[in-house]
């Protein structure tokens, strides 16, 4: 199994700003995920981009990877107050059995 | 469309007492089964996995058990809570969409307080 550390671990910004949080991993990798978790609740699945893209978007959110520095970023643009939550990353190599590894994530805080 | 269930949602239990939790999965066949624990402020850590039908994958040695007695259906025990077993537990499903290429999905988690 692989696994993602998160970069910062603690995140404050003003609503209205970007975000940015970085996830390095250690070998090589099939595809890499990243989660959000609001306080007390379950994992909510973001985006995942393989390891043949560089750039992928969603809404307010871009993924970048770079497999040469096995490193990805997420970045929230406009952010809200709604976005405050903790930010995971989980990556898997090729083959074999999913068996995604998480690190402790960064918690972003988005003050209004 | 597929959806997880876990329950209960919190649960308050003494040391030493028994511990059973349940996650089902719906609108999938043959998924991956994962059972996660998360302490306050860190990470998740892998408990276990399964790929199928009582096959089950242990990652960390400690008192607690899994068993899957039906595809979609995932059960997480143990004989005798210890303090170190409160956390946040999450079941996980993974789904296949593309060759090599699995998208993974939470509950809603469970809380256990072991007093």
């Amino acid at each position: 199994s692989q696994q993602g550390e998160e970069d910062p671990q603690a995140l404050s910004i003003q609503e209205g700003e970007n975000a940015t949080m970085n996830c390095s991993y250690k070998t090589s990798i099939n595809n890499l995920q990243w989660y959000r978790q609001n306080s007390g609740r379950g994992l909510v699945h973001l985006i995942l981009i393989r390891s043949n893209e560089r750039e992928k978007h969603s809404g307010r959110l871009r993924v970048t990877l770079d497999t040469s520095k096995k490193s990805s970023s997420l970045l929230i643009t406009a952010s809200r107050a709604a976005d405050t939550a903790s930010y995971f990353c989980a990556t898997d190599g090729p083959g074999g059995s999913y068996i995604p590894t998480f690190g402790r994530g960064t918690s972003l805080i988005v003050h209004p | 469309s597929q959806t997880i269930h876990q329950w209960p949602a919190t649960l308050v239990q003494p040391v030493g007492s028994p511990l059973s939790l349940e996650c089902t999965v719906e609108g999938t066949s043959n998924p991956n089964l994962y059972w996660y624990r998360q302490a306050a402020g860190r990470g998740l850590q892998l408990l276990f996995y399964s790929v199928g039908i009582g096959q089950i994958s242990s990652e960390v040695p400690q008192n607690l058990s899994a068993s899957r007695p039906q595809d979609r259906q995932f059960i997480l025990s143990s004989k005798k809570l210890l303090l170190s077993d409160s956390g946040f537990y999450l079941c996980a499903w993974s789904v296949l969409i593309g060759t090599g290429y699995r998208e993974q999905y939470f509950g809603p988690g469970t809380r256990l307080t072991v007093t």
